[in-house]
């Protein structure tokens, strides 16, 4: 499978705990983006990498929210001390290099997150 | 502040009908607006993008057009199937950022 993937699929947690989710772009994609999304809404910006560098981050990316990617490959994000309102869907997506015009987002399966 | 809006939430249809997926932005300065399909509890699948010089993409029964001066984007499905039964978001990427600014979807059921 050549597509993104992200692990794990499901996470169930008690608040105040801290999780990481891992996220596995398409081959040679450098750019790498992090989205939440809750029941019945469309998902929500948190963060964007191009290659290692954070370049942008939303303001819902609060201090408890931390995200990386160290090579240039895979990234993984942290919330530390959950809060039920954390439930939500995680969803990763890259694109590859190039223009923002021709920038087609693709998106991985998502990691479900349930704070107990 | 860019908004994303699709209207109706929900729509419901017989088989075999032609679709018109509605879509509007409130910011015109877009890169490109990208129509997404997502089966419940799934990631989502991108289905059409659209550079903002270009007026319309087609892919297969699916043809998107894009009018970005007045805002508003349209999703055509011919000959709805069954298995076109899911939730179809409308995204924009804004000028000046990377990321892709949703609206909140709307979910269609083809009935058989």
């Amino acid at each position: 499978d050549t597509g993104v993937s992200q692990d794990p699929r499901h996470k169930i947690t008690k608040r105040g705990q801290n999780v990481t989710f891992r996220c596995d772009p398409i081959s040679e994609h450098n750019r790498l983006y992090w989205y939440r999304q809750t029941l019945g809404q469309g998902p929500e910006f948190l963060t964007y990498f191009q290659n290692e560098a954070q370049l942008e981050k939303s303001r819902l990316l609060s201090d408890r929210f931390s995200a990386e990617r160290p090579k240039g490959s895979f990234s993984t994000l942290e919330i530390q001390r959950t809060e039920q309102g954390d439930s939500a869907m995680y969803l990763c997506a890259s694109s590859p290099p190039g223009a923002r015009l021709y920038n087609e987002q693709f998106f991985g399966p998502g990691t479900r997150l349930t704070v107990l | 502040k860019q908004e994303v809006t699709q209207i109706p939430a929900a729509l419901s249809v017989p088989e075999g009908e032609n679709l018109v997926l509605n879509c509007s932005f409130t910011d015109s300065a877009i890169y490109n607006l990208q129509w997404f399909r997502q089966d419940p509890g799934k990631g989502l699948t991108s289905l059409l993008l659209i550079q903002s010089s270009q007026r319309e993409q087609t892919s297969g029964r699916l043809n998107a057009s894009l009018d970005k001066s007045s805002g508003r984007s349209t999703l055509y499905i011919a000959a709805s199937q069954p298995g076109d039964s899911a939730t179809y978001l409308c995204a924009v990427v804004q000028g000046g950022s990377e990321k892709l600014v949703f609206g909140k979807g709307m979910k269609l059921t083809v009935n058989p």
